[in-house]
């Protein structure tokens, strides 16, 4: 079944506790994205990878890093986690079509940063 | 900056109406559109995608169409169920020749048995 999984699926730490949410794909995607959604904001991409070692800044990149060292994992971390990072987050893929090239999203993060 | 609205950002109907949901965005310049369905707590799930040389697609009870010259598209649901009770979102990709998708910020929509 083709799928993007996410884990932790629920996360709550502390500030400053460094965390990393992890991303994986069995479709082959070059593309991989993380996104945060928060209520009013709707949704934001924070980071995108074109392929492996590529990857590039979205919308609203502070406080976070990634790494795409493997086609099919695209890792998200925070090095020092804050309130302001409390959010849903979510992965998604898809191939490098731009034209036709379908998003699949992941079930989603929900992290809480006390 | 591509800015993508969908009105209205919520919407109650009984079971077995047509309805059709709004998608408007500000840069004509794009490779695709799509529609996506979220439930609570949950991801999101592609429904249409609609190519940017294309004018409508459509899959079972939905059909979507696109008019890129007007900066519109919108989501036709025949026969509504309860089941399509959910969050709907469009989102735009290619304008200003970034592959970044630029969402709106939802339809929730209600279907009452």
């Amino acid at each position: 079944e083709a799928q993007v999984t996410q884990n932790p699926r629920y996360l709550i730490t502390v500030t400053g506790k460094k965390l990393t949410v992890t991303c994986s794909q069995n479709m082959n995607h070059e593309y991989m994205s993380w996104y945060r959604q928060d209520p009013g904001l709707g949704l934001r991409q924070i980071y995108y990878s074109m392929n492996v070692e590529v990857t590039d800044k979205g919308d609203v990149p502070e406080g976070y890093k990634v790494s795409r060292k493997e086609k099919r994992n695209f890792p998200l971390i925070l090095e020092s986690p804050s309130p302001n990072q409390t959010s849903l987050y979510f992965c998604a893929s898809r191939s490098a079509e731009i034209y036709t090239g379908e998003l699949f999203f992941g079930e989603g993060s929900r992290l809480t940063v006390l | 900056k591509q800015e993508v609205t969908q009105i209205p950002a919520a919407l109650s109907v009984p079971e077995g109406e047509n309805l059709v949901l709004n998608c408007s965005f500000t840069d004509s310049a794009i490779y695709n559109l799509q529609w996506f369905r979220q439930d609570p707590g949950k991801g999101l799930t592609s429904l249409l995608l609609i190519q940017s040389s294309q004018r409508e697609q459509t899959s079972g009870r939905l059909n979507a169409s696109l008019d890129k010259s007007s900066g519109r598209s919108t989501l036709y649901i025949a026969a509504s169920q309860p089941g399509d009770s959910a969050t709907y979102l469009c989102a735009v990709s290619g304008a200003g020749g970034s592959e970044k998708l630029v969402f709106g910020k939802g339809t929730k929509l209600t279907v009452n048995p």
